[in-house]
């Protein structure tokens, strides 16, 4: 079973400021199955990257990822309030695809 | 349009069963797995298995190996997560999810909160 590890655990930071958030896997990602969500409180997770680098549809272009193998990075640029929520990777290239315990990002 | 509608929240005692639902409409029910994920108050997200309803082919994750039960009827486009003895730790927020062609949830439905409590 592949454990997913995210930090920081707690980030805070201002509008227009730029969030690198990190998730490293205890093993390989097979092809790069990473994806990450966006979870805000009150509802249900919202798919922003999958295959590590690939923006779902309707995301902006101020999110973006990177990374491959066992090191992953969530890059947020120009930081918005409406950006403060729990992001989450996930990887589902082996079974059980687990999840990472979570980033919280603040904006203030 | 694409979505998954959960059934309504539940308050069960211990010991109880459950069955909870999620209806899949939009597209084709058969050729895509559905997925549940657990949400204990105030904590992450857990993956707790997957079903293909097209053949019931089922996944667990071995946390959950046992302890639920994952199924699906593709006559009513409908999968479901059941107990058969529901425990206080059982409290949870539960989401079925469905991965896109690229394996990625990327349609939720709004989740099932069960309570458990005596």
């Amino acid at each position: 079973e592949i454990v997913l590890t995210q930090s920081p655990g707690t980030l805070s930071l201002s509008p227009g400021e730029r969030a690198t958030l990190s998730c490293r896997a205890s093993q390989s990602v097979s092809s790069n199955y990473l994806a990450w969500y966006q979870q805000k409180p009150g509802q249900a997770p919202r798919l922003l990257i999958y295959g590590a680098s690939t923006r779902a549809t309707g995301v902006p272009g101020r999110f973006s990822g990177s990374g491959s193998g066992t090191d992953f990075t969530l890059t947020i640029r120009r930081l918005e309030v409406e950006d403060s929520a729990v992001y989450y990777c996930q990887q589902y290239g082996s079974s059980p695809h687990s999840f990472g315990q979570g980033t919280k990002l603040e904006i203030k | 349009e694409v979505q998954l509608v959960q059934s309504g929240a539940e308050v069960k005692k211990p010991g109880e069963s459950l069955k909870i639902s999620c209806k899949g409409s939009g597209y084709s029910f058969t050729n895509y797995w559905i997925g549940w994920v657990r949400q204990m108050p105030g904590k992450g997200l857990e993956w707790m298995g997957i079903i293909y309803p097209g053949d019931s082919d089922t996944r667990y994750s071995p946390s959950f190996q046992g302890q639920v039960t994952i199924s699906a009827d593709k006559s009513i486009s409908t999968a479901y997560l059941q107990w058969s003895s529901l425990k206080a730790s059982d409290t949870a927020m539960y989401y079925c999810a469905r991965p896109s062609m690229f394996g990625a949830f990327d349609i939720w439905g709004q989740g099932t909160m069960v309570t458990v409590s005596s």
